[in-house]
C-alpha cells in the first residue's frame, strides 16, 4: 500500500541551528516527493519537489531534501532554522496518477 | 489574485443547515481536489476532478456533494453535517499531465468549518 510516514510529531530546536524532518514513503512505482509548509490559518505552501535527476533537490527559505531510494527516504533538511520556520511540515508521495498521499505531519517549534 | 482562493474563510453551521464551499483556480489548471484536514489525522483527500469530470471519490459520507461546473471552479455542498464533521478544507489544484501524475498541487487557505 502507498503511505507516507513522519515518525516525528513535534520537533523543537534553538534558532541558528541545523534541522532535519524525516519522511519515509512506501510507493510502488517510481515516486514523485514533496514536501510542503503550513503556517497556522494558512494552506500548503510547496517547499520543494523531487521528480527525477539529482537526488540532492534545493528549495525556497533555505531549505533541501535528499532522495534516498535504499532507504525510502526523502528528509527534508536546513543548516540554520530561523524563528519564521516554526509551522508544521508535510511530506507526500504520488506517482502518474492525479493524487498525492500526504503524511501525518511535522510540527516545527523554533525557541530564540 | 492568488493562485487558489477559497470562500468562505470560515463557516458555523448547524447540523441541518445547508452551506457550500467554494474555490476558484487562477492558474489555468485542470484538476481541482477537496482534501479535509482534521487535528492530528493526515489530510484525507475527498475529491479529485480532473477536466471538469470526478475521478476520486474517496468514500466520502454523501452528506458532502462536489460540483464541478467548469476547470476553475469547484464547490463542496454541505447537509445535515455532524460536528465530527468539523475541520479545514483545503481546496487544491494541478496540472495534470497523463502518464507523469499530477505535479505540484497549489492549495488555497482553507475554509475552516464547524458544525454544531
Amino acid at each position: 500500500a502507498q503511505s507516507v510516514t513522519q515518525p516525528d510529531i513535534h520537533i523543537t530546536v534553538s534558532e541558528g541551528a541545523s534541522l532535519e524532518l524525516r519522511c519515509n514513503y512506501s510507493y510502488g512505482a517510481t515516486p514523485y516527493l514533496f514536501w510542503y509548509v503550513q503556517s497556522p490559518g494558512q494552506g500548503l505552501q510547496l517547499l520543494l519537489k523531487y521528480f527525477s535527476g539529482d537526488t540532492l533537490v534545493q528549495g525556497i527559505k533555505g531549505f533541501e531534501a535528499e532522495f534516498k531510494r535504499s532507504q525510502s527516504s526523502f528528509n527534508l533538511r536546513k543548516p540554520s532554522v530561523h524563528w519564521s520556520d516554526a509551522a508544521e511540515y508535510f511530506c507526500a508521495v504520488g506517482g502518474n496518477t492525479d493524487k498525492l498521499i500526504f503524511g501525518t505531519g511535522t510540527r516545527l517549534q523554533v525557541f530564540p | 489574485e492568488t493562485g487558489v482562493t477559497q470562500t468562505p474563510r470560515h463557516l458555523v453551521m448547524g447540523m441541518t443547515n445547508k452551506k457550500s464551499l467554494k474555490c476558484e483556480q487562477h492558474l489555468g489548471h485542470n484538476a481541482m481536489y477537496w482534501y479535509k484536514q482534521s487535528a492530528k489525522k493526515p489530510l484525507e483527500l475527498m475529491f479529485v476532478y480532473n477536466f471538469k469530470e470526478q475521478t476520486e471519490n474517496n468514500s466520502v459520507p454523501s452528506r458532502f456533494s462536489p460540483e464541478c461546473p467548469n476547470s476553475s471552479h469547484l464547490f463542496l455542498h454541505l447537509h445535515t453535517l455532524q460536528p465530527e464533521d468539523s475541520a479545514l478544507y483545503l481546496c487544491a489544484s494541478s496540472q495534470v499531465v497523463i502518464g507523469s501524475g499530477t505535479g505540484e498541487l497549489f492549495f488555497g487557505e482553507g475554509s475552516r468549518l464547524t458544525v454544531l
